[in-house]
């Protein structure tokens, strides 16, 4: 089965910092979503990668998923409060019709003023 | 962030109770999927729908019983749960994913806490 390894578990970041999430996985990514949540939550659909090397921007966040799409990052510039919560990556591991996701065990974010 | 509900957000049962979990969507997707979120794990797929047929059952306890009447409704029906139950379950929707085509984005409802006494 497929494992996400998420790094680091938990950041605290000033401000106007800039900062970086990683996802690994054990198996080729065929489908890499990012997902925020906040405690206790749903989930809020970020950015969906599919091919290696592929980058996406929204905002002040950045993903991308290199070329041996194995490992996927997401960046944000310029730290906000409204960015704090828990970053999830998911992986699709099905290539049926309805999609069936593994997720990291998450990145809590805290934003301090 | 409206497009998926689920009721109740917050549910303490005893062992001994049997409760049911509502999931509805009104995106007009064609696959539904149940989730648990415990402490400290990731996130776990329990059952996926895909046009009303189970087409997943992630070794999901038998105390734990998914229904889906229609594309836009999901239950869990839940009977003799363990303490080890409580947890966050969260519901949601996505479109059908053509052969060879994209892969479609989850959209999630905002979860029903549960505890089990």
């Amino acid at each position: 089965s497929q494992e996400l390894e998420q790094s680091p578990q938990s950041l605290i970041v000033q401000e106007g910092k800039n900062l970086t999430i990683n996802c690994t996985s054990s198996k080729t990514l065929y489908g890499l979503y990012w997902y925020k949540q906040k405690y206790g939550e749903g989930l809020i659909f970020l950015m969906m990668l599919q091919k290696g090397g592929e980058e996406k921007s929204h905002e002040k966040i950045t993903a991308k998923l290199d070329e041996k799409k194995q490992q996927s990052s997401l960046h944000i510039t310029a730290s906000q409060p409204s960015h704090a919560g828990i970053y999830l990556c998911g992986a699709d591991t099905n290539t049926g019709t309805a999609s069936k996701l593994t997720f990291g065990t998450g990145t809590r974010l805290q934003v301090t003023l | 962030e409206t497009g998926v509900t689920q009721t109740p957000r917050h549910l303490v049962m005893g062992m001994t109770n049997k409760k049911s979990l509502k999931c509805e969507q009104h995106l007009g997707h064609n696959a539904m999927y149940w989730y648990k979120q415990s402490a400290k794990k990731p996130l776990e797929l329990m059952f996926v729908y895909n046009f009303k047929e189970q087409t997943e059952n992630n070794s999901v306890p038998s105390r734990f019983s998914p229904e889906c009447p229609n594309s836009s409704h999901l239950f869990l029906h839940l009977h003799t749960l363990q303490p080890e139950d409580s947890a966050l379950y969260l519901c949601a929707s996505s479109r059908q994913r053509l052969a060879g085509g994209f892969y479609n984005e989850q959209f999630f409802g905002p979860g029903t806490r549960l505890t089990v006494l």
